[in-house]
This record gives structure tokens, sequence and C-alpha cells, in this order.
């Protein structure tokens, strides 16, 4: 079955520290790779995405996310955290032959000031 | 550019009424999306249209669930009588490709059905 799972529904971080959330996938076909971003009372935001090539990519406030195959993961890095990362975010995976992403639940990230 | 505009931001109304939430797409794109968005369920596509074409309305969850794309600019999604498990918050989404996965969404309709 298509399922993407994100292990941690909340975490909490401070202010200046790195932060790393974590994303499995189970896919059939070649996954597309994404995280998605939404702030309080928005819609989502895309912040980076991952088709094929350079398994580092990096996307929009600084964030980075790793695709590792073997390991069926696709987890979003930033060396330091702001206040204003304080949100929820979303992993979501695709392919070339279905519009349809499949999306995890969602990782909220608190920040202590 | 001006991003995907939903209207209205919050819509408070009374089980059976009539509910109309609306959509205009990134000017070029040709896919729209309806989602809806509860904690209980969280994301969840209810219809896709491409080229102003419903391709595929499985996750309308009853008949009481209508959507319209008349024409490249413009999205509906009517809810006709609205219950109180409608409540929500309601998003649509435009994409520039079919398969790209790459969603530009509004900033959402909050839905309330009291």
């Amino acid at each position: 079955a298509q399922s993407v799972t994100q292990p941690d529904i909340h975490i909490t971080v401070s202010e200046g520290a790195s932060l790393e959330l974590r994303c499995n996938y189970s896919y059939g076909a070649t996954p597309y790779l994404f995280w998605y971003v939404q702030s309080p009372g928005q819609g989502l935001q895309l912040l980076l995405k991952y088709f094929s090539g350079d398994t580092l990519v990096q996307g929009i406030k600084g964030f980075e996310a790793e695709f590792k195959r073997s390991q069926s993961s696709f987890n979003l890095r930033k060396p330091s955290v702001h206040w204003s990362d304080a949100a929820e975010y979303f992993c979501a995976v695709g392919s070339d032959s279905n519009y349809q992403l499949i999306w995890g639940a969602g990782t909220k990230l608190i920040i202590k000031p | 550019d001006a991003g995907v505009i939903q209207s209205p931001r919050h819509e408070v109304t009374e089980m059976g009424q009539e509910v109309t939430l609306r959509c205009k797409p990134i000017s070029g794109h040709n896919s729209l999306f309806w989602y809806r968005q509860t904690m209980m369920r969280g994301l969840e596509l209810l219809i896709y249209f491409n080229n102003n074409v419903p391709i595929d309305d499985s996750g309308m969850p009853e008949d009481r669930f209508s959507a319209k794309m008349p024409n490249a600019s413009f999205s509906t999604l009517k809810i006709q009588p609205s219950e109180p498990r409608d409540s929500a918050v309601y998003f649509c989404a435009s994409s520039p490709g079919l398969y790209t996965g790459e969603l530009f969404f509004g900033e959402g309709s909050r839905l309330t059905v009291l």
C-alpha cells in the first residue's frame, strides 16, 4: 500500500538549534517527493521537491532534504531554526504517472525562545 | 503575481443551508484541486480538474458535494444541504502541470456548519 509516515506529531526545538523532520514512504513507483509547510491559518507552501538526480535538495527558507532510497526516507533539515519556522510540515509523495499526492499526517514544529 | 484566491475565508452557516466556495487559480495553471482539511482526517483530495474538465471526483464524500470549473480562471465547490460534519477548511490548489506535484494553495475557506 502507498503511504507516507511522519513519525513525529510534534517536535519542539530551541531557536537557533538544528532541526530534522522525518519522513518515510511506501510507494510502488519511482517517487517524486515533496515537503510543504503550513503556517497557522494559511495554505500549504512548497518548500522543496525531489524528482531525480542529486539526492540532497535545497529549498526555500534555508531548508534542505535528503532522499535515501535504501531507507525509503526523505528527511527535512535546517541547520538553525528561527521563530518564524514554527508551523506544520507535511511530507508528500507522487510520481510521473499519478497526479494524486499521498500526504503524511504532518509534524507540528514548536520553537522555544 | 497573484496567488490562488479563495472566498469566502470564513463561512458560518446552519445545517441544511447551501454553501458555495470559490476559487481563482493562478493564471496559466491548467490543473486545479479541491482539498478538505480536518484534524481527524488530515488532507483529503475531493476533486481534480485538468484543463477545466473534472478528472477524478472519487474523493467527493457524497452527492451533497458538487464542483464546477466553467473556465480556466474560476471554480466552485458547492455543498447542499450542508451538515455539521462538513465543518472543515477547504483548500483550492492549482498546478502548472499534470503530474508535477507542485501545488500552489490558496489560504483556504474555513467552513463551520452549526
